[in-house]
């Protein structure tokens, strides 16, 4: 299976600034990677994906970096809104395609 | 376009009551059907999940069960509530490859 984590559980950042997510997993069997984002009481929404055959993908706003050789990625939001204020997680697809989620960062968006 | 429901939105029930929380999907047909648990501030466990009517697989040991009893409908079932079953629940669905889940909206579940 997959094990994933994130660094940090919490992250404050002033509007307008990037945000840099960080996520860590274990599988280096894993071809697929899903960032998804979770406002308060709702259920998470998908942001962006990316295979283990790319390094970076670019979405509206979002980039998500994957870099297999440390088993890390990223997500990236840029000119960060206070819509973006939500809690991250990122998940994992392992061969038995269950997803495995990070417990999750929190981020919050300062005015 | 496909949806899914999940309700109720918020229940709160006493410890040693039956529950039963209920999702559908539409717009798909055969779609894996899962259902996560969430503890505040915590990640997603999965609890079950049925990749068609009446084939249900359990992730932990645990108080709660699963049914399936058409394609698009998922329902979590308990005979008796603990405190620790408190949490919020959500539905997801996949499609055959699971590489996406599309979750419902939750329930905010509270046994007191």
């Amino acid at each position: 299976g997959e094990s994933v984590g994130l660094h940090l559980p919490t992250l404050s950042v002033q509007e307008g600034d990037n945000s840099i997510i960080n996520c860590a997993y274990s599988n280096s069997a894993s071809d697929y990677f899903i960032w998804y984002k979770q406002e308060s009481g709702k259920g998470p929404q998908f942001i962006i994906d990316i295979r283990s055959n790319m390094d970076k993908r670019q979405g509206q706003r979002v980039t998500v970096l994957l870099n297999k050789t440390v088993k890390h990625l990223s997500l990236q939001i840029a000119a960060t809104q206070p819509g973006d204020s939500a809690v991250y997680f990122c998940a994992g697809v392992s061969n038995d395609y269950k997803l495995s989620f990070g417990a999750g960062t929190t981020v919050t968006v300062r005015a | 376009s496909q949806t899914i429901h999940q309700w109720p939105a918020t229940l709160v029930q006493p410890v040693g009551s039956p529950l039963s929380l209920e999702c559908t999907v539409e717009g798909t047909s055969n779609p894996n059907l899962y259902w996560y648990r969430q503890a505040a501030g915590r990640g997603l466990q999965l609890l079950f999940y049925s990749v068609g009517i009446g084939q249900i697989s359990s992730e932990v040991p645990q108080n709660l069960s699963a049914s399936r009893p058409q394609d698009r409908q998922f329902i979590l079932s308990s005979k008796k509530l603990l405190l620790s079953d408190s949490g919020f629940y959500l539905c997801a669905w996949g499609t055959a490859n699971n590489e996406k889940l599309f979750f419902g909206s939750g329930t905010q579940l509270s046994v007191l």
